[in-house]
């Protein structure tokens, strides 16, 4: 069964700052990794996804990395914003019917 | 293009009772996941419908059943609701298996 624990749990920062949020997961067998962001009481945005093959991917700002034969994913984001405050999910996809699992998620503030 | 919609936002209903979902997938999508996400939780995997049958399953019991219509649209049906089915129901689509998810608004359900 799959297991995923994202560290840490709730991280506020300053504007501008560069930061870095973890993912592991217990199953390296995975298919691909998503990174989502969620708003509260709002539904999921996707940021990045990253296949198994793949090391990295990159989307403006943010960029991803995967260590799959560790179970570490990695999301980074440069020079924060206070719109980039929400909370941040990694998803590990274990399986071609996309049996994807879920961690708590970093809830990221950024002070202005 | 519209992406994916869920209906309704919001719901109320007592213990005993039964509940319907809807969710249309974003235009040019088959496949159709469903998630429960209690508060301050990462969401959890309910089951995915592909060609109209239900092609992978959490663990649920069996009081959360689904449909999924020719159209691709899909219903959440939950049976017998407990004060733990209070939750956000979030449905996410996608073009092919195994591929990018993308997540409606959610259907925020109370059970009293």
């Amino acid at each position: 069964k799959q297991e995923v624990t994202q560290i840490p749990a709730a991280l506020s920062v300053p504007e501008g700052e560069n930061l870095v949020l973890n993912c592991s997961f217990t199953d390296s067998a995975i298919y691909n990794l998503q990174w989502f962001r969620q708003d509260p009481g709002k539904g999921l945005t996707s940021l990045l996804l990253i296949q198994s093959s793949q090391r990295e991917q990159t989307s403006g700002r943010l960029n991803a990395s995967l260590d799959k034969s560790s179970g570490r994913s990695t999301l980074y984001i440069a020079a924060s914003q206070p719109g980039d405050s929400a909370t941040y999910l990694c998803a590990p996809n274990s399986g071609g019917y996309q049996k994807v699992t879920f961690g708590t998620g970093t809830k990221l503030q950024v002070i202005p | 293009d519209a992406g994916v919609t869920q209906s309704p936002t919001h719901l109320i209903k007592t213990r005993g009772q039964q509940v319907t979902l809807r969710c249309s997938p974003k235009s040019g999508h088959d496949t159709v996941s469903w998630y429960q996400q209690a508060l301050g939780q990462g969401p959890q995997f309910i089951f995915q419908y592909y060609e109209e049958e239900e092609r992978q399953r959490g663990n649920f019991p069996d009081r959360f059943s689904g449909h999924q219509f020719p159209n691709y649209s899909s219903e959440l049906n939950v049976n017998a609701l407990l004060l733990g089915d209070s939750a956000l129901y979030l449905c996410a689509s996608s073009e092919v298996q195994g591929e990018k998810l993308f997540f409606g608004s959610g259907t925020q359900l109370s059970v009293l």
